[in-house]
């Protein structure tokens, strides 16, 4: 699977939009963007997946840049529940897992 | 969603013995189960793939006779750690994978059981 790269860490505060980058510059045509939180101590916790066009589920939405090099997950409104580390990652057709990065901490502040 | 339980949640052992974890689908039949190891800090790892019904496929440095994965059964699959170390303690994730009628790969979630945290003293 092609490589992601994500910020460390990232902040924002409570009830306010956050927007979580990662750049996928190697992309292939069929991959799919997924990702994915973790919250302390959980496993892996499915958020959305998109292939060119952005997104929209209940719990956030994905934006897809044009040229699919890059995109952005978006909470619309932050919890404190919210605070996980957050992965970006690549899915092939052909790929059998998930290859997990560093993935990005997010900290929701009161 | 498709739910995906591991157990126990926990468990802590003495080193030496062997530690059994249980991963199932709850819902939906796995035709692959993944296997992953996390340390502090630290993001997942795979540690090895099975499909239901033949040998599990280990990555690259991870004991195949220490840990030992077992998928009889198309919504159970079972990782035994084998005489635990100290080193050995970690927190493992299992996710599962169904077959596919229409959907690509790329274009399917995978389910993640809640983790076990094994602790070796």
């Amino acid at each position: 699977d092609a490589k992601t790269t994500q910020p460390n860490s990232m902040e924002s505060n409570e009830e306010e939009p956050v927007h979580l980058p990662c750049n996928h510059s190697t992309i292939s045509g069929t991959d799919y963007i997924h990702w994915y939180r973790q919250l302390p101590s959980q496993g892996p916790e499915y958020v959305i997946h998109g292939l060119t066009s952005n997104v929209n589920n209940r719990m956030a939405s994905l934006a897809i840049a044009e040229d699919r090099k890059s995109s952005t997950l978006i909470l619309h409104r932050a919890t404190l529940r919210d605070a996980a580390v957050y992965y970006c990652i690549l899915r092939t057709n052909y790929g059998q897992n998930f290859v997990f990065g560093p993935g990005t901490r997010l900290s929701v502040l009161p | 969603g498709a739910v995906v339980s591991q157990h126990p949640s926990w468990v802590i052992c003495k080193s030496g013995t062997s530690v059994k974890i249980e991963c199932r689908s709850l819902d939906f039949q796995a035709t692959t189960m993944f296997w992953y190891r996390q340390f502090p800090k630290q993001s997942l790892m795979l540690m090895a793939t099975s499909n239901e019904g033949s040998k599990a496929t280990y990555e690259q440095g991870v004991e195949k006779d220490k840990f030992l994965i077992n998928h009889a059964s198309l919504t159970l699959s079972t990782l035994t750690v084998t005489s635990a170390h100290p080193e050995d303690s970690s927190f493992y994730i299992c996710s599962a994978r169904g077959g596919f009628s229409g959907w690509s790969i790329g274009n399917t979630e995978a389910f993640f059981g809640q983790g076990t945290r094994l602790t070796v003293v």
